[in-house]
């Protein structure tokens, strides 16, 4: 499994942009990066996944350079409900079973 | 439909003692996976079930750790002799079998707080 590195915590208020970024330089060929998110008292949720170039969906967008090496979640306009641990996951696909989930990143939303 | 389900949600023990913890996941995923979050860790895995059958145990700590599922439904982790640093979260998460093209998302349940006195 590819390993990641990604911020500890991050601050931020709300109706700001958060971006995160998570460096993942040992990136396999067949790996797909892959964001959770998890709120207090509950498990991960699936957010976005992506295996180039750009990835939007309802609740963020996720950036992937050319060379893979590193991907930034984009998550628009917070608000308090968005404090929460995200975790960045690189994997194979067909054998991604073994989520490798890091400390993540604890985004902090303030008013 | 319904999401996966754990019990109980908070499960305090003696140290010594066996626990059991049960998992009910989605309807018609046939892929369950058992982790163990410490207070402010990330997640560790533990085991992986495909069917009724756990081609990967490699994380399980200890030998006092097992767990089964049967009917390829509702799986249970045992922890015999529990110790204190047992004490975690243990989260259930599963996920449709097979495909290709993409990650098979991981549905996680609420998880069961271990707390081992």
């Amino acid at each position: 499994l590819a390993k990641t590195t990604q911020p500890i915590s991050m601050d931020s208020y709300e109706g700001q942009e958060v971006n995160i970024t998570c460096s993942h330089n040992n990136i396999a060929t067949n790996d797909y990066i892959t964001w959770y998110q998890q709120f207090p008292s509950q498990g991960p949720r699936f957010i976005i996944q992506g295996y180039k170039t750009k990835v939007t969906n309802e609740v963020a967008s996720l950036f992937i350079p050319a060379d893979r090496k590193s991907s930034t979640l984009s998550l628009p306009r917070v608000s308090l409900s968005d404090t929460a641990v995200y975790y960045c996951l690189v994997g194979a696909v067909g054998n991604d079973y073994k989520l490798s989930f890091g400390a993540g990143t604890t985004v902090t939303v303030r008013a | 439909g319904a999401g996966v389900s754990q019990s109980p949600s908070n499960k305090v023990t003696e140290k010594g003692k066996d626990v059991e913890l049960r998992c009910d996941p989605i309807s018609g995923h046939t892929a369950l996976y058992w982790y163990r979050q410490s207070l402010g860790q990330g997640l560790e895995f533990l085991i992986y079930f495909q069917g009724n059958s756990a081609p990967d145990k490699s994380g399980l700590p200890s030998d006092r750790f097992s767990a089964e599922r049967t009917g390829g439904s509702v799986s249970t982790l045992t922890i015999q002799r529990t110790q204190q640093e047992d004490s975690a979260v243990y989260l259930c998460a599963s996920s449709k079998a097979g495909g290709t093209g993409t990650h098979n998302e991981q549905f996680f349940g609420p998880g069961t707080r271990l707390t081992v006195l």
